[in-house]
C-alpha cells in the first residue's frame, strides 16, 4: 500500500486554481514529497518535488508544513488540459516506488 | 529536452510467446525503473536497476521477466512465456537521482 492518501477526485472550472492535498503522517525525515501528472494512455509526468517550506517552478507550487505529514499542490488558472490523475508520492525505502491510486482532476469550462 | 523513448508503441502476441520491450533512457541517468499499468488499474513498480544490476524488484516481477542494459544505452524488460494477464501499458522511467522519474510513453502490451 502507498505511504500517502489523496482525496480520490476533484472538480474545478477552467481559470481556478486547484489545491490538491496528500497526507503522508509516517514520512521519515530525509524524504523528499513528489508529484507526478498522468494523462489516460501516457508514463506518469514529473511535476515537482520538495522537501519543505514551499517550491515553485513554471507549472505548479508545492507547499509543505512544518511537520511535512502533508503537503499540497497547486495549479494555478487550470484549463482543460489539465484534467488529469494527480500522484503523491513519498519513498518506500529503497529503490521501490508505490503509486497510490492519485487524485483524478476534472476541469470544466 | 531530452526523454525516455520506448519501443514499440504497441505489441500484440499470443499467449506463450516472449516480448521483448525496449526503453531508451535519457542519458547520464543513473537509475531505471519498469512499471506496468493494467486498464484503468494503479501504476505497479515491477523492477529497479542501478549500477548494471537489479537493485530491487517486485512480487510480480517472477522469473517470467527479465531485464537488461545491453549495450550502455538500451534497457529491455523482457517476458518469457506471456500470459493474458500481462496484457497492460509498460512504462519505463529513467532517473538522474533516486526519486526523480521521467517516463517513457509506454507500450502497450496486448496479449491475446
Amino acid at each position: 500500500l502507498a505511504k500517502t492518501t489523496q482525496p480520490i477526485s476533484m472538480d474545478s472550472y477552467e481559470g481556478q486554481e486547484v489545491n490538491i492535498t496528500c497526507s503522508h503522517n509516517n514520512i521519515a525525515t530525509n524524504d523528499y514529497i513528489t508529484w507526478y501528472q498522468q494523462f489516460p494512455s501516457q508514463g506518469p509526468r514529473f511535476i515537482i518535488q520538495g522537501y519543505k517550506t514551499k517550491v515553485t517552478n513554471e507549472v505548479a507550487s508545492l507547499f509543505i508544513p512544518a511537520d511535512r505529514k502533508s503537503s499540497t499542490l497547486s495549479l494555478p488558472r487550470v484549463s482543460l488540459s489539465d484534467t488529469a490523475v494527480y500522484y503523491c508520492l513519498v519513498p518506500e525505502g529503497g529503490f521501490k516506488t508505490i503509486f497510490g491510486a492519485g487524485t483524478r482532476l476534472f476541469v470544466k469550462a | 529536452e531530452p526523454e525516455v523513448t520506448q519501443t514499440p508503441s504497441h505489441q500484440v502476441t499470443q499467449m506463450g510467446q516472449e516480448v521483448i520491450l525496449r526503453c531508451v533512457p535519457i542519458s547520464n541517468h543513473l537509475y531505471f525503473y519498469w512499471y506496468r499499468q493494467i486498464l484503468g488499474q494503479k501504476v505497479e513498480f515491477l523492477v529497479s536497476f542501478y549500477n548494471n544490476e537489479i537493485s530491487e524488484k517486485s512480487e510480480i516481477f517472477d522469473d517470467q521477466f527479465s531485464v537488461e542494459r545491453p549495450d550502455g544505452s538500451n534497457f529491455t524488460l523482457k517476458i518469457r512465456s506471456t500470459k493474458l494477464e500481462d496484457s497492460a501499458m509498460y512504462f519505463c522511467a529513467s532517473l538522474p537521482q533516486l526519486y526523480e522519474q521521467y517516463f517513457g510513453p509506454g507500450t502497450r502490451l496486448t496479449v491475446t
